[in-house]
């Protein structure tokens, strides 16, 4: 069966600091991945998704980047963080020319100080 | 662009009461349409789907939705709450280029009792 793990669970950083987040999928191959922000009051927000290796498509300009360096790892980074980057990542992956079906893993807490 | 609406921030029911929560999406053709639960601090699980046929559709936990096409909506219902339903609810369409969900801001769900 296919699972998905993201790290860390919990994040305490200072402004200005550098983030990197991980995520990765086992069990399937060639999936499509995602990183979403979600707000308190605001909803999921796609920030970015990749079909393939170093293929990155970014949704909202912002202080944050991703990346593709294997078939099932994403991960999400940020050189300088900002007080605004505060909140809850989610990691997603789907199968690749499927339904859209999203299966998310169990997130991340960022807190910027 | 596609869009999703869910008109209602917060709903709080009787323990045993029916439960309906509301979705309203925006989407020129027939969309793929999702109903997704999260608990506090974790990843959203899925409840249930909508591709095509017919339009009322099972879930899992006792709960389902009917698509209207006429109102461009996706209710979500469930004749009998229990307390352990009480989550967030986000309802959620495939964007046109089928690459990404795009997701309302949610419905948080308190049950009393």
């Amino acid at each position: 069966s296919q699972t998905i793990h993201q790290w860390p669970a919990t994040l305490v950083q200072p402004v200005g600091s550098p983030l990197s987040l991980e995520c990765t999928v086992e069990g399937t191959s060639n999936p499509n991945l995602y990183w979403y922000r979600q707000a308190a009051g605001r909803g999921l927000q796609l920030l970015f998704y990749s079909v393939g290796i170093g293929q990155i498509s970014s949704e909202v300009p912002q202080n944050l980047s991703a990346s593709r360096p294997q078939d099932r790892q994403f991960i999400l980074s940020s050189k300088k963080l900002l007080l605004s980057d505060s909140g809850f990542y989610l990691c997603a992956w789907s199968v690749r020319s499927g339904t859209g079906e999203l299966f998310f893993g169990e997130g991340s807490r960022l807190t910027v100080l | 662009a596609q869009s999703v609406t869910q008109p209602d921030i917060h709903i709080t029911v009787s323990e045993g009461a029916s439960l309906e929560l509301r979705c309203n999406y925006s989407y020129g053709a027939t969309p793929y349409l999702f109903w997704y639960v999260q608990s506090p601090g974790q990843g959203l699980q899925l409840l249930l789907k909508y591709f095509s046929g017919d339009t009322l559709v099972q879930g899992i936990k006792g709960f389902e939705a009917e698509f209207k096409r006429s109102q461009s909506s996706f209710n979500l219902r469930k004749p009998s709450v229990h307390w352990s339903d009480a989550a967030e609810y986000f309802c959620a369409v495939v964007n046109q280029a089928g690459t990404a969900l795009i997701f309302g801001k949610g419905t948080t769900l308190s049950v009393s009792s």
